[in-house]
């Protein structure tokens, strides 16, 4: 099973700084198929279920802000928030859709700081 | 506007069954794969089982493999998690979730239903 570890557990960052959150695999995301990397990210909302900000790696779902960006591949992935917002509190999780078992990284709580 | 409204969530004794059920509209429901995730209370997501557009394929993760039984009838739109012999473990938010065409990457959920074994 691929084992996805995201780092840090939880973060507090001010307003408008940068936040940063890392997930790395036990093994290589790498689609030979297509050069992309299967990894979405979500966010969670207290109450709410998960909600997709960035898939293979590094595109922005559509409506999700500009301040959200993926980077990395084969096994080393970020999910950074430029200028974080009272709105961007909760929860993120990484997830791989490369082969089953589908899953999850243990997730990430952001607060401001 | 995708919407899949769940219920049959409860509190149930260990050892006994529940059975979920989820409502899909706004999709073609028989193109569409669906899955089952769960969270425990203040825990991550866990993938628990699949099961293919045309029901012939099923996955489930091993936690619960040989206890949950996935199904799906094409005819009602709906989706079925059959839950026998469980544990308090199984103690989670229960959501059932469509991925994208192609790949596993869940766009739309449920609202969530509580099961509490205890």
């Amino acid at each position: 099973d691929i084992v996805l570890t995201q780092s840090p557990d939880s973060l507090a960052v001010s307003l408008g700084e940068r936040a940063t959150i890392r997930c790395k695999s036990s093994q290589s995301l790498l689609d030979n198929s297509n050069n992309k990397d299967s990894l979405v990210w979500y966010q969670q909302k207290p109450g709410q279920p998960p909600k997709v900000l960035i898939y293979w790696a590094s595109i922005r779902e559509s409506g999700v802000p500009g301040r959200f960006s993926g980077d990395g591949s084969g096994t080393d992935f970020t999910l950074t928030i430029s200028s974080l917002q009272a709105e961007d509190v909760g929860l993120y999780y990484c997830q791989q859709y490369d082969r089953s078992p589908w899953t999850f990284g243990q997730g990430t709580k952001v607060e401001i700081k | 506007q995708v919407a899949l409204v769940q219920s049959g969530g409860g509190v149930v004794q260990p050892g006994k069954s529940l059975r979920l059920s989820c409502a899909a509209s706004g999709l073609t429901f028989s193109d569409s794969a669906f899955y089952w995730v769960r969270q425990a209370p203040g825990k991550g997501l866990e993938w628990v089982a699949m099961i293919s557009y045309d029901g012939h394929k099923k996955d489930y993760a091993p936690s619960v493999k040989g206890r949950f039984t996935i199904s799906r009838d094409n005819s009602r739109n709906m989706v079925f998690l059959q839950m026998d012999s469980l544990r308090v473990e199984d103690t989670a938010v229960y959501y059932c979730a469509a991925p994208r065409l192609f790949f596993v990457v869940f766009d739309h959920w449920g609202q969530g239903d509580l099961v509490a074994v205890s």
